[in-house]
């Protein structure tokens, strides 16, 4: 299985500041035929499903605000929230679909300082 | 517009059977990837395996396979997921989730499951 390492576990960040979550998988999950990253990006609040923000790696979800933004390539990917909002409270995950199984991170919650 | 509604709460014993479902609608059913998602209580997300209810392709996570069924039914737009003999460690809510036509991301999420197993 690939295996999905994000980091950190948990972070406090002030309202309106940046919050970066970092997530690297255990082996490349592009494909240079198509030029894509297969890694999604979902927001989980308390007692709610998750929820879809960012797929391809860099490609927002309809209705995801644009402070919400991922990067990266081959195993190191990086979600970014510019300014963190008090709805933003949440834990965060990443996910590879290059190869079965599907695998999620262990996730990442995100708290208000 | 898209919806997966899960069907309710269960309390079972350690050895019973469950089955439980995924009413989609809103979209074509058998043209989407639908799976499964675990998590267990105060835990993360675990992809338990997908299905393509066109042909019934299915893809398990190898820590899944073997202890659950995947199974859709397109007269009725469900999608299943059963257990023969229930484990206390399988107390958890199950998440089931369509993927988008293309890559299999997760776009839509059922409410969740609960599952309850106690003696």
């Amino acid at each position: 299985d690939i295996v999905m390492t994000q980091s950190p576990d948990s972070l406090a960040v002030s309202l309106g500041e940046r919050v970066t979550i970092n997530c690297k998988s255990s082996q490349s999950v592009s494909y240079s035929s198509t030029n894509k990253n297969y890694v999604a990006w979902y927001q989980q609040k308390p007692g709610r499903p998750p929820k879809l923000l960012i797929y391809w790696a860099s490609t927002r979800d309809s209705g995801v605000p644009d402070r919400f933004s991922g990067s990266g390539s081959g195993t190191d990917f990086t979600l970014t929230i510019s300014s963190l909002q008090a709805g933003d409270v949440a834990f965060y995950y990443c996910q590879q679909y290059h190869t079965s199984p599907h695998t999620f991170g262990q996730g990442t919650r995100v708290e208000i300082k | 517009e898209v919806q997966l509604v899960q069907s309710g709460a269960e309390v079972k014993k350690p050895g019973e059977s469950l089955k439980i479902s995924c009413k989609a609608s809103g979209y074509s059913f058998s043209s989407y990837w639908i799976g499964w998602v675990r998590q267990m209580p105060g835990k993360g997300l675990e992809w338990m395996g997908i299905i393509y209810p066109y042909d019934s392709d299915t893809r398990y996570s190898p820590s899944f396979e073997g202890q659950v069924t995947i199974s859709a039914d397109e007269s009725t737009t469900t999608a299943h997921l059963q257990w023969r003999s229930l484990q206390a460690s399988d107390t958890a809510i199950y998440y089931c989730a369509r993927t988008q036509m293309e890559g299999n991301a997760f776009d839509f999420w059922g409410q969740g499951t609960k599952i309850t197993v106690s003696s």
